[in-house]
């Protein structure tokens, strides 16, 4: 069983939805709880993160984190097609660190 | 946060050739690390480059096959040795700008597209 499950797509959603991508995991000891973005050709960018449980909000994001469930989802309201990339969920404890395998997003106009 | 530069950004290499990839950080970082991304899979980490010592190497990677220089603490370089097909992938040089190791300030350079023919 991989550390971190997340659902490669392709997601594709008209422009002002709003986007659920999430990521379930098997480890219950991560503590740290991130989402990257990577466009084409660039390396990932850190979006959010969040500590244990609970929600974070960021502008038109929010990072929702369920310990008990280890499930962990990024939400994107009123999505952009600047917002067209790739999502990685990772998550870590003490010093190992584990990436999902990103989903792509496309916005369409 | 840190801005770091890698070059070169794509390469196209016979198998059997070796090829350095250089990381650049425009401060000084006390963790940089290398990864792997191949399509479909999630980013691997190769090693901990440590500055004056030895990296450290996961698991699954070895020295020989993946040398790492950490002369400084804003220079890294990545060797890909005696490449095969299999070793075409992205790879990404990342450095962490937090107080302790948690992963969530980790920083990552634009990438090097290696293909290997």
């Amino acid at each position: 069983q991989k550390e971190v499950e997340q659902d490669p797509g392709p997601l594709s959603v008209p422009e002002g939805a709003i986007v659920s991508l999430n990521c379930t995991y098997s480890n219950s000891a991560f503590q740290y709880f991130m989402w990257y973005r990577q466009y084409s050709r660039k390396g990932p960018e850190l979006l959010m993160y969040t500590y244990s449980s609970g929600n974070k909000e960021d502008g038109r994001f929010t990072a929702q984190v369920d310990k008990s469930s280890k499930y962990i989802s990024l939400f994107i309201r009123d999505s952009q097609p600047s917002d067209s990339a790739t999502y990685l969920c990772a998550m870590s404890h003490g010093n190992q660190f584990y990436f999902g395998t990103g989903t792509s997003l496309t916005v369409i106009p | 946060s840190a801005v770091i530069s890698q070059k070169p950004s794509r390469d196209i290499c016979q198998r059997g050739t070796s090829l350095t990839i250089q990381c650049q950080v425009d401060s000084q970082v006390t963790m940089m690390f290398w990864y792997r991304q191949q399509p479909g899979q999630s980013l691997t980490l190769i090693a901990t480059a440590n500055q004056g010592s030895e990296a450290t190497y996961e698991s699954g990677f070895v020295i020989d096959k993946f040398p790492i220089s950490r002369p400084n603490l804003t220079f890294s370089t990545l060797t890909v040795s005696n490449m095969s097909p299999e070793d075409s992938s992205i790879y990404l040089c990342s450095v962490e700008d937090g107080v302790e190791r948690a992963a969530y300030e980790q920083y990552f350079g634009p990438g090097t597209r290696l293909t290997v023919t």
